[in-house]
């Protein structure tokens, strides 16, 4: 499967704890953006990145909050201290920038992160 | 700046029967847009977009979606629901002026196809 694929899937953890995702994008993908989703709403966009770069980060990314993509291909998430209210479902996804042209943002299953 | 409404927040239909997700959008220039269908405890799988052309753009799994340009809404359609088709919707749009790639997401529509 040449998907976007996601690790952990589940993560369990207690308050003040740090976790770290990881994100694997579609190979050939230039552009890779982190959301996060809470249940009953649609993904809230986090950062993205294009290669190596981080590119822009949204007001929701608090400092706690924490992305990289070393080498332009797989890129961690992590957060520090965490709290309850970081409990969600947390999206990778990529596409391919060329050009100028937008295409399309293809989708990991996620991490779903409970904060007990 | 831009936002997505999906006025519905649960569509019922019986299987066979048409079936309409509705979506509204306002952005300050024109828009790139998108479905994608989400199933429990999964990630988002892209259905169709809209970036320029016809207004009828035709995606995966039968689904079809059509712009609106004067009432800014891109409703995704599909003549005959399947049972299968029971999912989470999410309409999403990118404003084409922005600097950034930057998709923004509606709510999301649970479609429920009734056997």
């Amino acid at each position: 499967d040449t998907g976007v694929s996601q690790d952990p899937r589940h993560k369990i953890t207690k308050r003040g704890q740090n976790v770290t995702f990881r994100c694997d994008p579609i190979s050939e993908h230039n552009r890779l953006y982190w959301y996060r989703q809470t249940l009953g709403q649609g993904p809230e966009f986090l950062t993205y990145f294009q290669n190596e770069a981080q590119l822009e980060k949204s007001r929701l990314l608090s400092d706690r909050f924490s992305a990289e993509r070393p080498k332009g291909s797989f890129s961690t998430l992590e957060i520090q201290r965490t709290e309850q209210g970081d409990s969600a479902m947390y999206l990778c996804a990529s596409s391919l920038e060329a050009l100028g042209l937008q295409e399309t943002q293809y989708f990991g299953p996620g991490t779903r992160l409970l904060v007990l | 700046a831009q936002s997505v409404a999906q006025p519905e927040d649960q569509v019922n239909v019986a299987e066979g029967n048409p079936l309409t997700v509705k979506c509204t959008y306002s952005v300050s220039g024109n828009p790139y847009l998108f479905w994608y269908v989400q199933y429990p405890n999964r990630g988002l799988q892209f259905l169709l977009k809209y970036i320029t052309g016809d207004n009828l753009v035709k995606g995966s799994y039968g689904f079809e979606a059509e712009f609106n340009k004067s009432q800014t809404s891109f409703h995704l359609k599909k003549p005959s629901a399947l049972v299968s088709d029971s999912a989470l919707y999410f309409c999403a749009v990118r404003d084409k002026k922005t600097s950034y790639d930057k998709v923004i997401f509606g709510p999301g529509t649970s479609l429920s196809v009734i056997p």
